[in-house]
C-alpha cells in the first residue's frame, strides 16, 4: 500500500487562527480523503480531494471552513479556518486504492485552544 | 440515513482465546466491508477487506459475511495482548468510491 505523511504531526492553535495540514503520498492516487476523528468518536467523512477539481464536501463540512487544495496525484491540503475550541480533533487523509480499501495516514492532532 | 453498528464494548478476551467482533449495516447495496485496528493515539490501520458472502482467512484473523442478514464479523483467534485496541467496522455503499461509513468501533481488550 502506499505510504501517506502528513505534516504537523499536532499543533496547539489560538481560536480564530487557521491552520494548514499537508498529505503527501509516496505515489499517484487518483482519491483522496479528509476524515475527522473527535475525541472517543468514530471517523467522519470531510471531503473527497480529485486532482483538476473542486473537492466534495460531505453534508455539515463547507468549503469556507475546510478550503481544500489538490495540486497534483500526490500531494493535497486541509485547512482548518477560524478555528473554535470545537475543532479539536484529529485529522486523516487517506488514499483509496484497488477494491475500494482506504489507507490512513498517520494524523494530525489538533488542539484549540 | 446509512448507518453501520458495532458493540462499543469494552470486549475483554483471555489471552489465547478467540474474540468475536460484530458489525451491522442498514444499506442492503453494499459490496464492501472492512476491518479497521485502531490503536490508541494512532491512525486506522486496515486489518481485512471481504466482498463476498461466507468466510475470509488472513492469519489468525478470519472476517465473516452474510449479505442476507446485512452482518459482517471479525474473528481473532489465539488473541495476544497486542490485539488490544479498537477495531472499526466500515462498508462502502453503492461501489461508489470514497463512499466509506465507519461504525464506532469496538473496545478489545485482551488479558495475559
Amino acid at each position: 500500500s502506499a505510504v501517506i505523511s502528513q505534516k504537523p504531526s499536532r499543533d496547539i492553535c489560538q481560536r480564530g487562527t487557521s491552520l494548514t495540514i499537508q498529505c503527501q503520498v509516496d505515489s499517484q492516487v487518483t482519491m483522496m480523503f479528509w476524515y475527522r476523528q473527535q475525541p472517543g468518536q468514530s471517523l467522519t467523512l470531510i471531503a473527497t480531494a480529485n486532482q483538476g477539481s473542486e473537492a466534495t464536501y460531505e453534508s455539515g463540512f463547507v468549503i469556507d471552513k475546510f478550503p481544500i487544495s489538490r495540486p497534483n496525484l500526490t500531494f493535497s491540503t486541509l485547512t482548518v479556518s477560524n478555528m473554535s475550541p470545537e475543532d479539536s480533533s484529529i485529522y486523516l487523509c487517506s488514499v483509496e486504492e484497488m477494491g475500494y480499501e482506504q489507507y490512513f495516514g498517520p494524523g494530525t492532532r489538533l488542539t484549540v485552544t | 440515513q446509512k448507518e453501520v453498528e458495532q458493540n462499543s464494548g469494552p470486549l475483554s478476551v483471555p489471552e489465547g482465546a478467540i474474540a468475536s467482533l460484530n458489525c451491522t449495516y442498514s444499506d442492503r447495496v453494499s459490496q464492501s466491508f472492512f476491518w479497521y485496528r485502531q490503536y490508541s493515539g494512532k491512525s486506522p490501520e486496515l486489518i481485512m477487506s471481504i466482498y463476498s458472502n461466507g468466510d475470509k482467512e488472513d492469519g489468525r484473523f478470519t472476517a465473516q459475511l452474510n449479505k442476507a442478514s446485512q452482518y459482517v464479523s471479525l474473528l481473532i483467534r489465539d488473541s495476544q495482548p497486542s490485539d488490544s485496541a479498537t477495531y472499526l467496522c466500515a462498508v462502502n455503499s453503492e461501489g461508489s468510491q470514497g463512499n466509506l461509513i465507519f461504525g464506532k468501533g469496538t473496545k478489545l481488550s485482551v488479558k495475559p
